[in-house]
């Protein structure tokens, strides 16, 4: 149980273009998912929390117009990279928070994101 | 805030010896712990997470951790290295009211290598 799947698991872009990335939670209801960040052999930066329902409460120093994030449901959020530039190229991980299981976050796969 | 030390970024262990990953937490409060694996180019897997009560946590593929308060510590052991036990192990701990569910702050990693 608690399996969370990203889509895609790899994207690259064009400068200037947009990516969406999607995180379900397949087997149970999220009502809080988390989206990280994670540049090569260093360790997880939050960037937000996403709840179900509402707007998405985002860590300082992210940019919340560059990095739009939708919880229209209680399996699915969605990040979606805007103007992507290449320094934007990173790991993005999402997870999912699961209740009555002991409050823990589960993650998903992860998604390569490559901007040219 | 709430800080994570992992002192050790690279360990070499031989297959079949024993392992420990040291772990030191900041936090006003009880903290909530969690080791978590990443394999290249994957998502983080939970190993074991400590919330209260039994300060020795089992986790899943035979490894442990112990609480120790005194301490700040949450060190992650195994009595037997496997060579497929080799990854980045990432300690965390959990803020608020809801530990888990709350923001987690990452400690950087420790890269994992067996050697045969």
């Amino acid at each position: 149980g608690a399996v969370v799947s990203q889509h895609p698991s790899r994207v690259i872009c064009k400068s200037g273009t947009s990516v969406k990335i999607e995180c379900r939670s397949l087997d149970f209801q999220a009502t809080t998912m988390f989206w990280y960040r994670q540049f090569p052999k260093q360790s997880l930066m939050l960037m937000a929390t996403s709840n179900e329902g509402s707007k998405a409460t985002y860590e300082q120093g992210v940019e919340k117009d560059k990095f739009l994030i939708n919880h229209a449901s209680l399996t699915l959020s969605t990040l979606t990279v805007t103007s992507a530039h290449p320094e934007d190229s990173s790991f993005y991980i999402c997870s999912a928070r699961v209740l009555g299981l002991g409050d823990t976050q589960y993650f998903g796969p992860g998604t390569r994101l490559t901007v040219l | 805030a709430q800080s994570v030390t992992q002192p050790d970024i690279h360990i070499t262990v031989s297959e079949g010896a024993s392992l420990e990953l040291r772990c030191n937490y900041s936090y006003g409060a009880t903290p909530y712990l969690f080791w978590y694996v990443q394999s290249p180019g994957q998502g983080l897997q939970l190993l074991l997470k400590y919330f209260s009560g039994d300060t020795l946590v089992q986790g899943i593929k035979g490894f442990e951790a112990e609480f120790k308060r005194s301490q700040s510590s949450f060190n992650l052991r195994k009595p037997s290295v496997h060579w497929s036990d080799a990854a980045e192990y990432f300690c965390a701990v959990g803020a608020g009211l809801t530990g888990g569910g709350n923001k987690l702050t990452f400690g950087t990693g420790t890269q994992l290598k067996v050697e045969l």
